[in-house]
Formats: structure tokens, C-alpha cells, sequence
């Protein structure tokens, strides 16, 4: 139990494009569902955190929007980066908590961004 | 706030050998910990975690961490590593404001030499 999907695994664009990364959890409900990001050799940062049905809260430094997140329903959550520069390759992966246990987040497998 | 700390940035065992990975937190209350492996390209995945009860934990993949707080520690055990253990380690807690977010520590990169 506690699968968390994500799609695309890895992605090449075009500097000036918007990439759409989806996250789901596919077995249980996810209340909560937190984008990381993650630089070579190095931990997760958060990006935002979002609730279904809400506004994603942002974490300082992280552009709003630039990283659009929508958490439509309590399976699927996504992240849209607009025009996207080289910079903004890196891992991406997302975690999501669900109603029964609160204080574990469940993570996908991650997606590769590359910019050109 | 809280935090942890993972001293050892790399760690190589050999295969068969016994691992001891550490995590020292840093927070008044009993706080909730976890750790969680990550291969490479990969996402995390939960080892194991303490909230309360009993300081020892068992985690999947033959792991196991215990607490405690005399010592401000949460170490990951294995007594046998396998070539498949080489991966990303990272222990992490729980910010107590109202999202519940992770802080991780910084990760500990385990090499499993023959």
C-alpha cells in the first residue's frame, strides 16, 4: 500500500516551455501532497506544500509563478514549471501524506527535468 | 526548531559487514523520526519510523533504528549489508507547525565494497 506514482519520469524541453509533472496516489487519499526539489548530491527542498481543494503554500524563495501546483482532487496533484530555463533543470519528486496516517508522506519516484 | 544532522556525509562497508548509520535530532519534545533510502534516480523510500512506544524500531529490508533521547539520537542498524544496500540515506523529522512538513538531514551516501 501507499503508492505514489509520478509521470513523466524524465522530461527534455526547450528553454521557454512549460513542463506539467503529475503526482498520484494510487491505493489511498492524499490530504497533503508536498513538491521537493533536489539539486546532485544533495538533500530535498521543499518547495510547497498543497491541500486538496486549496492554494499551495510556497516556501520562501520558490516563485509562485514560475511553479504552479494544483491539487485538484485527493489523488492527483500537479506542477506546472512555466517558461522554463536551463536553471530550472533538476529532480523533482513529489510525497504525499494521506487521512489515515498524518505524519508519514509516501514519495514518488521522481522526475528527471532537463532544460535546454 | 527542529532539526537533524547526519555527521557522516559517506560511509563504505564491506558486503556482510554491519552498518550503524547516525542521526542526531534536535527538539524538546519526543519528536517523530524517520528514515528513508533513496537509490539513485530514484524517489525515497520509508525504512522505518518512531513516533512513541518502544525505542526500538524495525524497518523493512532487515533495518532497524533506535531511539534515544539521552543521547539525542535515532541510528540505523543492519547487521549484515548487502551489495543492494548501497544507496542515499536520510533520516528526518517532523516540523511541528501546521503542515507537518519533513526536515531532512543532509543524507549519508553508503558505498558496499566487495
Amino acid at each position: 500500500g501507499a503508492v505514489v506514482s509520478q509521470h513523466p519520469s524524465w522530461v527534455i524541453c526547450k528553454s521557454g516551455t512549460s513542463v506539467k509533472i503529475e503526482c498520484r496516489s494510487l491505493d489511498f487519499q492524499a490530504t497533503t501532497m508536498f513538491w521537493y526539489r533536489q539539486f546532485p548530491k544533495q538533500s530535498l527542498m521543499l518547495m510547497a506544500t498543497s491541500n486538496e481543494g486549496s492554494k499551495a503554500t510556497y516556501e520562501q524563495g520558490v516563485e509562485k509563478d514560475k511553479f504552479l501546483i494544483n491539487h485538484a482532487s485527493l489523488t492527483l496533484s500537479t506542477l506546472t514549471v512555466t517558461s522554463a530555463h536551463p536553471e530550472d533543470s533538476s529532480f523533482y519528486i513529489c510525497s504525499a501524506r494521506g487521512l489515515e496516517s498524518t505524519d508519514t508522506q509516501y514519495f514518488g519516484p521522481g522526475t528527471r527535468l532537463t532544460v535546454l | 526548531a527542529q532539526s537533524v544532522t547526519q555527521p557522516d556525509i559517506h560511509i563504505t562497508v564491506s558486503e556482510g559487514a554491519s552498518l550503524e548509520l547516525r542521526c542526531n535530532y534536535s527538539y524538546g519534545a519526543t519528536p517523530y523520526l524517520f528514515w528513508y533510502v533513496q537509490s539513485p534516480g530514484q524517489g525515497l523510500q520509508l525504512l522505518l519510523k518512531y513516533f512513541s512506544g518502544d525505542t526500538l524500531v524495525q524497518g523493512i529490508k532487515g533495518f532497524e533504528a533506535e531511539f534515544k533521547r539521552s543521547q539525542s539520537s535515532f541510528n540505523l542498524r543492519k547487521p549484515s549489508v548487502h551489495w543492494s544496500d548501497a544507496a542515499e540515506y536520510f533520516c528526518a523529522t517532523v516540523d511541528g507547525g501546521a503542515t507537518n512538513k519533513l526536515i531532512f538531514g543532509t543524507g549519508t551516501l553508503l558505498a558496499v565494497q566487495p
